[in-house]
């Protein structure tokens, strides 16, 4: 079955220290990858994606994402993070067709 | 340019029930995704539309939930008759067309079942 993972339910950092939600995927064939961010009672932000190419991908808020073929991972990436960061992170997976989510990780920024 | 649209945000029923949530997508957008999503989950794709037709129903309950795209713009998602694990947040996103288009979502409908 095809599947998305995200390991971490909540990651905890400290604001300005560099931050990376975990995310990795068993699908068949070249899936596009995409991450999204969801603040509390709003929908889900489309923050950045890879379709094929460079293997980091920048995105939106200064984030970026890494993807990696052989360890099927796409790993949410920030040089330094912000307490306003503190949102729910959605890893997706679109093997062909439908858009596969991962379960979310709780990031919290503490200043 | 105006996000995608839905209504009403909160809708609380008691089961058995029915109810329907409506959905505006972004001027443009051929494609229409109807998402479920329960509390600590990712969201879960009912339903794709492709202007007005269905491209992917494969994990909508048939039995009781139906959608509709008439005229290939906005969407209605009905629920009928509603049970207790219907409780959920009701998303509705659109993109450009079925390629590598990322997808836009509106802000969801929240239900109760009770």
């Amino acid at each position: 079955a095809q599947s998305v993972a995200q390991p971490e339910d909540q990651v905890n950092v400290a604001e300005g220290n560099p931050l990376t939600v975990k995310c990795t995927y068993s699908v068949s064939g070249n899936p596009y990858l995409f991450w999204y961010v969801q603040y509390p009672n709003r929908g889900l932000q489309f923050l950045l994606k890879y379709i094929t190419g460079d293997n980091l991908v920048k995105g939106s808020y200064g984030f970026e994402a890494e993807f990696n073929k052989s360890q099927t991972s796409f790993h949410l990436k920030k040089p330094s993070a912000l307490v306003s960061d503190s949102a729910l992170y959605f890893c997706a997976v679109r093997p062909e067709g439908k858009l596969i989510f991962g379960q979310g990780t709780e990031l919290s920024v503490k200043p | 340019e105006a996000g995608v649209a839905q209504s009403p945000r909160y809708k609380i029923i008691e089961k058995r029930q029915s109810v329907a949530f409506w959905c505006n997508p972004i001027s443009g957008h051929a494609t229409l995704y109807w998402y479920q999503q329960i509390l600590g989950q990712g969201p879960k794709l009912l339903i794709q539309f492709q202007n007005n037709g269905v491209v992917d129903d494969s994990q909508l309950p048939k039995d009781r939930f139906s959608a509709e795209r008439l005229k290939g713009v906005d969407s209605t998602l009905k629920i009928q008759p509603a049970k207790l694990e219907d409780s959920a947040v009701y998303l509705c996103a659109s993109s450009l067309s079925t390629g590598p288009y990322e997808q836009y979502f509106g802000p969801g409908t929240r239900l109760t079942v009770t």
